[in-house]
């Protein structure tokens, strides 16, 4: 069964940084590009970034640009997002999701991990 | 910015037909897919391509999109339906992918 397990998420203080990571499994990670989506509490859905097959090409949404890096590593089927000063309006929950092969639909999500970020 | 607008709510009776819209510039000639969330879940991709549903997704789902409005139909609306809908499509700008969510709808089912 395809799967994504997000880990990293916790307390952060403003102006900190955080590394998130997925684990994929029951799938090959390698066919498809991937992305990262959050929700702040009680809000809706925002992309955060997106990143190919062989991470030559990464895109990152105009709110976060500048301080958001994508990665992957198809050996080790896992994606990471990096993310520097943080502000509280980055407190959300961090989705990864498959990005499918039907033009850029997220097809497969895992469960979430939450950033909090406060002082 | 692109950007994809839909109705903050949506109310219906148990069996009748909800109607969920999405709106963007030209948003007809874009691929848009439409998600499910319920409390305290993940997304679930309901709708993908304007019309084809994934395998597990219940034939009352049904996607269109023309001109500047995606429409994501439930024909015999259940009570398991109730939940916060968004829509969704990938937008590339000077070579750059931008994938832009409307800001969700929260169907009620009454």
């Amino acid at each position: 069964e395809a799967q994504l397990v997000e880990s990293g998420g916790g307390l952060v203080l403003p102006g900190g940084s955080l590394r998130l990571s997925c684990a994929a499994s029951g799938f090959t990670l390698s066919r498809h590009w991937m992305s990262w989506v959050r929700q702040a509490p009680g809000k809706g859905l925002e992309w955060v970034a997106i990143i190919n097959q062989d991470a030559s090409a990464k895109f990152c949404v105009d709110s976060v640009k500048g301080r958001c890096t994508i990665s992957r590593d198809n050996a080790k089927n896992s994606l990471s997002l990096q993310m520097s000063s943080l502000s509280t309006e980055d407190t959300a929950v961090y989705y990864c999701a498959r990005v499918g092969f039907n033009d850029y639909d997220l097809d497969l999500w895992g469960q979430g991990t939450l950033v909090s970020v406060s002082s | 910015s692109y950007e994809l607008t839909q109705p903050p709510s949506v109310s219906v009776s148990p069996g009748q037909t909800a109607s969920i819209t999405c709106s963007g510039d030209r948003l007809g000639d874009r691929s848009v897919s439409w998600y499910q969330q319920k409390p305290g879940q993940s997304p679930l991709l309901v709708i993908y391509q304007h019309t084809k549903r994934p395998s597990g997704i219940p034939e009352r789902f049904s996607g269109s999109n023309s001109g500047n409005t995606a429409t994501l139909t439930i024909s015999g609306t259940q009570p398991v339906d109730e939940a916060d809908y968004y829509c969704q499509a990938c937008v590339w700008d000077t070579g750059a992918a931008n994938v832009v969510f409307g800001g969700g709808t929260k169907l009620t089912v009454l």
